[in-house]
């Protein structure tokens, strides 16, 4: 089945900073690459997505990258803010409908 | 608002007990979904729906029950043959097998 891995699983950055989410993903038929945010105590909440027929996505901040060849996708965080701590996971989806598969969450710290 | 509420937020059961944690969503999605969280893992797939009377075992379903009588509802029973039960638990509904909303999650604890 498939299988996602994200790294780094915790990260710290400056306010104002970059930061970066690596995802692989390892079956080819995946299509679908969600990003989710997760606040403490609470549930995720989507963030942004792409699909396979798309290599880079964008939505103010926030934009996500897709290497269909190497079967790794990214998240970019620009000019990060307190607001961005949380933990962020990303998903891929290939096969059965709505079975998303989820890497294992990433930490991400903004330090002002 | 429509939205996915989840009940109750933290849960205690002690060992050898069932509990139910309950899902309801008014958003008129036809999918539901329960997935459990555990620290530094992702978030793995207990059971889904599709339809209403019609459910899946997803990745982890061995010591969990579902039922889906009405759309807005699909319950999630944690039984007592789960022998790691404790867990944040998260339920979420979609109207496209994509995009998923997620409900605030249920803390489960096993005394």
């Amino acid at each position: 089945g498939e299988n996602v891995e994200q790294h780094p699983s915790t990260l710290s950055v400056q306010e104002g900073d970059s930061a970066v989410i690596k995802c692989t993903y390892s079956d080819s038929a995946s299509n679908y690459f969600p990003w989710y945010k997760q606040e403490l105590g609470k549930g995720p909440q989507l963030i942004i997505d792409i699909r396979s027929n798309v290599g880079e996505k964008k939505d103010q901040r926030i934009a996500v990258t897709l290497n269909k060849t190497a079967k790794h996708f990214s998240l970019h965080i620009t000019e990060t803010q307190p607001e961005d701590s949380a933990v962020y996971f990303c998903a891929s989806l290939a096969g059965s409908w709505g079975k998303l598969q989820f890497g294992a969450g990433t930490q991400v710290v903004v330090t002002p | 608002d429509g939205g996915i509420t989840q009940s109750p937020k933290y849960l205690f059961r002690k060992e050898g007990q069932n509990v139910t944690l309950s899902c309801e969503q008014n958003l008129n999605h036809d999918a539901m979904y329960w997935y459990r969280q555990d620290p530094g893992q992702g978030l793995r797939l207990i059971y889904y729906s599709q339809i209403v009377n019609d459910f899946q075992k997803g990745d982890i379903a061995e010591g969990y029950s579902v039922s889906r009588e009405k759309k807005e509802s699909f319950p999630l029973t944690v039984t007592s043959a789960q022998k790691n039960p404790t867990a944040f638990y998260l339920c979420a509904s979609s109207d496209s097998g994509t995009f998923l909303y997620f409900g605030p999650g249920t803390r489960l604890t096993v005394l």
